[in-house]
């Protein structure tokens, strides 16, 4: 059974940085392209970053791009989301999910809260 | 960037009634639209893949249908579970763009 489990979420000051994991289990993590997606509350989701399975793809929303870096460590099984210079409208809710090539699988989301 | 309109924004059916769920693309998407449940608190689900081909574990009662830029889901007789919000997303060209969801509210 694919599972994912995010963490790093938090309170965080405008400006601020902050670095969520995304641990998997259940598949082999290292044949997958992962993604970011997020929620901002109340709202619908928002694709943020996608990383191919040995990291030489990757994409970013135009909302992000230069803010955040998407990484992983297939032999930890690790998906990784570092966030810099961060603001108010980042937050949300935070998902990674793996690319089944089909559509996605979803962990259960860390909240990141962005606000002074 | 592809837009996916979602309509209507808001549905009200009854138990045991048919709801049709309808998302439009800005441009061609081909086959490769993906339909997701999400209910409160919970991360989303995946439904149906490539327009038409339920996910693994999705009851029968749950369809997709439609090529190129419209696409429908159906769920032929509600059960008291299916009352969620529900998203499409097109996984045609970068980046991977999400409808804005529809409400699927018990009436």
């Amino acid at each position: 059974e694919v599972q994912l489990v995010e963490s790093g979420g938090g309170l965080v000051q405008p400006g601020g940085s902050l670095k969520l994991s995304c641990a998997a289990s259940g598949f082999t993590f290292s044949s997958y392209s992962m993604n970011w997606i997020r929620q901002a509350p109340g709202k619908g989701l928002e694709w943020v970053s996608y990383i191919g399975s040995g990291s030489s793809t990757i994409y970013y929303a135009d909302s992000v791009k230069g803010r955040f870096t998407i990484s992983r460590d297939n032999a930890k099984k690790f998906l990784y989301l570092q966030m810099n210079s961060l603001r108010a409208d980042d937050t949300a809710v935070y998902y990674c999910a793996k690319d089944g090539g089909i559509g996605l699988s979803w962990g259960q989301g860390t909240q990141v809260t962005v606000s002074s | 960037e592809i837009v996916l309109t979602q309509s209507p924004a808001t549905l009200s059916v009854s138990p045991g009634e048919r709801a049709t769920l309808s998302c439009r693309a800005s441009q061609t998407v081909s086959s490769y639209l993906a339909w997701y449940q999400q209910k409160p608190g919970q991360a989303p689900r995946l439904l149906i893949y490539d327009a038409s081909n339920r996910a693994t574990g999705v009851p029968a009662r749950f369809s997709g249908s439609g090529s190129g830029t419209d696409f429908t889901l159906t769920i032929s007789s509600l059960e008291p579970e299916d009352f969620a919000v529900y998203y499409c997303q097109q996984r045609s060209v970068w980046p991977n763009t999400f409808g804005q969801g529809t409400r699927l509210e018990i009436k």
